[in-house]
């Protein structure tokens, strides 16, 4: 069984540009949930995703969007970069949708660089 | 809001050595608890989780119990190895905040021969 996979597993930008994350769930999962895990931060919760829809998002601004596509892959768009945006992005998935999330299955990870 | 704390790193042990990581949370709801392992070059992987107070969660070796009344979910393993090297994370979820599971900043286990 795949696991959660993520493209493209680097992207270098400048700053003011817009960068775009993909995200293939595990087959089954419908929940998709997106972190940043920047240097010496830990993970912070950005965006979940369930059937379609934005269901929660976390402390973060606007130009973090992102959607949820038919077949549950995700996509996590990032506007007007900035040098702090610069960090390890992670897609999880799972099969609890609503309440109290269970295990989270990880990707391994887009690393973002604004330069 | 919800928050995990866990003992600040990075930790180094001998082969054999007994591991203790200390984790204590704050939730707004009931939380469930789980412990993630990222090692080098790898995504997040549930090591092991517990759902309500008391139990105990165990996985290769590792266990944490759920302590309510201490707010508690250390985790331990009684003789590290050399494979156990890792980022080490504590979270939690609740009802309260759906969708969102909190972790802690993630403590760096070395484990020498």
């Amino acid at each position: 069984e795949a696991g959660v996979t993520q493209s493209p597993t680097h992207l270098i930008k400048t700053r003011g540009q817009q960068a775009t994350l993909r995200c293939s769930p595990i087959s089954g999962h419908t929940s998709v949930y997106w972190y940043q895990q920047a240097l010496g931060l830990g993970l912070q919760f950005l965006l979940w995703y369930d059937e379609g829809e934005e269901r929660n998002r976390g402390n973060f601004p606007p130009r973090f969007s992102g959607r949820q596509f038919p077949n549950y892959s995700s996509e996590l768009n990032v506007n007007a970069l900035e040098l702090e945006d610069s960090a390890l992005y992670l897609c999880a998935s799972s099969l609890v949708t609503g309440g109290r999330t269970g295990e989270l299955f990880f990707g391994e990870g887009s690393r973002l660089t604004v330069l | 809001g919800d928050s995990v704390t866990q003992m600040e790193g990075p930790v180094t042990l001998s082969e054999e050595a007994f591991l203790t990581i200390n984790c204590t949370y704050t939730a707004t709801g009931y939380p469930s608890l789980f412990w993630y392992v990222q090692y080098p070059g790898e995504g997040l992987q549930l090591l092991l989780k517990a759902t309500k107070a008391d139990d105990k969660g165990s996985n290769k070796g590792f266990e944490a119990t759920y302590r309510k009344e201490t707010t508690s979910f250390h985790l331990e393993k009684g003789s590290v190895q050399v494979s156990d090297s890792a980022v080490y994370f504590c979270a939690l979820s609740t009802y309260t905040n759906a969708g969102k599971s909190t972790f802690g900043d993630g403590t760096t286990l070395t484990v020498k021969p």
